[in-house]
């Protein structure tokens, strides 16, 4: 089975420009997350789509958007790009949502670095 | 709300003895929780998860770790490391308040000496 895939691995955009990164999930999941990682901060939670729904978001600013399509691929895009948006973009599939009593495992693909110079 | 302490961002192990990395949660129900490691320029890969009944989880490549309510920990062993055993590991905790997703901590990046 072929894991989570994303596209493209590295990206080097400017200051002022958007950027769409791509996730694809494993065949049969319909949950993807999105992580920024940061030497600093770490992984931190920019959203999850489940079925083409946002189901949860972390705290970023509104330039960080994402979606879902309906064979669960998902795209997160940023806007007016700053300096400190260079990160690893890192996607994560699971199979459900974890709820009260319930978990997800998820599945992480290798990332996108993006560079904004 | 839960959060997840990793105690030292950097460790370094000779060849063959113990790996001990920490992790504490704070969390006012039962966790899930989780280390995964990651490679450089990959991806996390999940070596163990504790979600409920035996304390003790054991893992991929020869790691476990332990849940200690009464010490809020989750520190990942490993008896012998190994020069493969060289990446960045993530301990992670389930959120449970309000929204459902998955808190890392900042992570311990191992170093294997010859």
């Amino acid at each position: 089975k072929a894991g989570v895939t994303q596209t493209p691995r590295y990206l080097i955009k400017t200051r002022g420009q958007q950027v769409t990164l791509s996730c694809s999930p494993i065949s049969g999941h319909r949950s993807v997350s999105w992580y920024q990682q940061t030497p600093g901060q770490g992984l931190q939670f920019l959203f999850e789509y489940f079925s083409e729904t946002q189901r949860n978001k972390g705290n970023f600013p509104g330039r960080f958007s994402g979606r879902q399509f309906s064979n669960s691929r998902s795209e997160m895009n940023v806007s007016t790009l700053e300096l400190g948006d260079s990160a690893l973009y890192l996607c994560a599939s699971s199979l459900k949502l974890a709820g009260p009593f319930s978990y997800n495992e998820q599945f992480f693909g290798p990332g996108t670095r993006l560079t904004v110079l | 709300a839960q959060s997840v302490t990793q105690l030292g961002s950097h460790v370094s192990v000779s060849e063959g003895a113990l790996v001990l990395l920490r992790c504490n949660y704070s969390s006012s129900v039962p966790p899930y929780l989780f280390w995964y490691v990651q490679y450089p320029n990959q991806g996390l890969q999940l070596l163990l998860k504790y979600t409920t009944g035996a304390t003790l989880v054991k893992g991929i490549n020869g790691f476990e770790a332990e849940f200690k309510k009464s010490e809020t920990s989750f520190h990942l062993t490993k008896p012998s490391a190994h020069m493969s055993d060289a990446a960045e590991y993530f301990c992670a905790v389930i959120s449970t308040s309000g929204t459902y997703k998955y808190i890392f901590g900042t992570g311990t990046r191992l170093k294997v000496l010859a």
